[in-house]
């Protein structure tokens, strides 16, 4: 069965450092997501990608974050300075069309900053 | 008022007991409804999606949405230990690129 990966499973940095959390959705996936979960809290929307340019945006998103799909594989999210308030965890998704498919997550990438 | 309210639990049920878990939401836009199951540690696995109103069954699992209320409803029958895990509510209100809006979770142990 095909399934959203993700690279680092955990990723520990240093506040201040630049970090790139890698996804794989499935291969023929066309919406794209990151979402990101601090410990104890709900899980929030990040970003949404489609047709390689961002469809919407959350406020969290602010301009230390960028996402890019480099090739026809991966999807990344950057955090260009990160913060202690940046340590969670950090979903990919994505589906197969935005209108009633189901997204599908990633096992995520714990992010620790210290 | 927060857009999507969740019991967090835990909920402690014996094990062939029926799960039952709900969500409000503040927000009359949202139209798709979905739960999610969210072991330690690890992403979230749907389980139901209803777009609207009604019930939609699927095995153990029973989905409900009351849209007049805003009020939507999981349960889960003959509960086993497996079942153990966190279950969270996700709405959203557009159809293409749609964003979900997580409820906060409720932790569920089924005790053998």
């Amino acid at each position: 069965e095909p399934e959203v990966t993700q690279t680092p499973s955990h990723q520990v940095t240093q506040m201040g450092q630049e970090v790139i959390l890698r996804c794989v959705p499935i291969s023929n996936h066309l919406y794209f997501y990151w979402y990101r979960q601090i410990l104890g809290q709900k899980v929030e929307f990040l970003v949404s990608f489609y047709n390689n340019e961002i469809s919407e945006k959350s406020e969290i998103f602010d301009d230390q974050f960028s996402v890019e799909r480099p090739d026809g594989s991966n999807f990344t999210l950057k955090i260009r300075s990160t913060k202690l308030e940046d340590s969670a965890m950090y979903f990919c998704a994505s589906t197969r069309q935005g209108a009633v498919d189901e997204q599908f997550f990633g096992p995520g990438t714990r992010l620790t900053v210290l | 008022q927060k857009e999507v309210e969740q019991d967090p639990g835990p909920l402690s049920v014996p094990e062939g007991a029926i799960v039952s878990l709900n969500c409000t939401y503040s927000n009359s836009a949202f139209q798709y409804f979905m739960w999610y199951r969210q072991y330690s540690r690890k992403g979230p696995e749907l389980l139901m999606y209803t777009y609207s109103s009604g019930n939609k069954e699927d095995g153990r699992f029973t989905a409900q949405v009351d849209k007049s209320s805003k009020y939507i409803s999981l349960f889960i029958r003959d509960s086993q230990p497996s079942d153990s895990a966190t279950y969270l509510c996700a709405m959203s209100a557009q159809a293409a690129g749609n964003k979900l809006t997580f409820g906060g979770g409720t932790r569920v142990l089924v005790k053998p």
